[in-house]
């Protein structure tokens, strides 16, 4: 059964400061792996993708993935109140399988 | 691009009565389109998978009859809750992938139901 695990939080990190969201997934034929935020009472928005190994930058996000450890991390650098959310990593595979959501990790940035 | 949208975005009725949740790609052609139930504080649960024309796949433990599905076009997909009870309140988010990207999915903004 595919898995994909992520720490529920909440992870607390100051304003200003970089956070660290990490997810694992269990099975090695996944190809493509996204990040979510979620805010309270709204749906899904997609954040990034990420297909190969190696940092993947989007303004103050960066994706990183690391296939042999079955890895992905979000890194949000210069952390505002507004990046409080639910973040939800998602593992995707080719063929037309469905993507499989982690649990999400909550964030708070504290002003 | 890649907008999906849902109407209605909340909805309260009455113990006993059938709901339609909507679920439009505005702006491309889904090749898949999804439907999940979130409770408070929970996480997303997948209820079930369409594709146009077909009959949709549901996850265990989903009643296929209580939870009419129809995915009448590339565009369009609809998700019935029949005789709804209020346990079956939650927030009703559908999801999309298009031809381009079939393993990206963009979320409606959900439907928040609420049975009395």
């Amino acid at each position: 059964q595919k898995e994909v695990e992520q720490n529920s939080g909440p992870l607390s990190v100051p304003e200003g400061a970089i956070a660290s969201l990490n997810c694992t997934y269990s099975d090695r034929g996944s190809q493509s792996f996204f990040w979510y935020r979620q805010y309270s009472g709204k749906s899904p928005e997609l954040i990034m993708s990420i297909y190969s190994n190696g940092d993947k930058e989007d303004g103050r996000f960066t994706a990183q993935l690391n296939k042999a450890s079955q890895y992905v991390s979000l890194l949000i650098r210069d952390s505002q109140p507004s990046d409080s959310a639910t973040y939800l990593c998602a593992v995707g595979y080719t063929g037309g399988f469905k993507t499989i959501f982690g649990a999400g990790t909550r964030l708070f940035v504290k002003a | 691009g890649a907008v999906v949208s849902q109407h209605p975005s909340w909805v309260i009725c009455k113990s006993g009565t059938s709901v339609k949740i909507e679920c439009r790609s505005l702006d491309f052609q889904a090749t898949t389109m999804f439907w999940y139930r979130q409770f408070p504080k929970q996480s997303l649960m997948l209820m079930a998978t369409s594709n146009e024309g077909s009959k949709a796949t549901y996850e265990q433990g989903v009643e296929k009859d209580k939870f009419l599905i129809n995915h009448a076009s590339l565009t369009l997909s609809t998700l019935t809750v029949t005789s709804a009870h209020p346990e079956d309140s939650s927030f009703y988010i559908c999801s999309a992938t298009a031809l381009a990207s079939t393993d990206t999915q963009y979320f409606g903004p959900g439907t928040r139901l609420t049975v009395l």
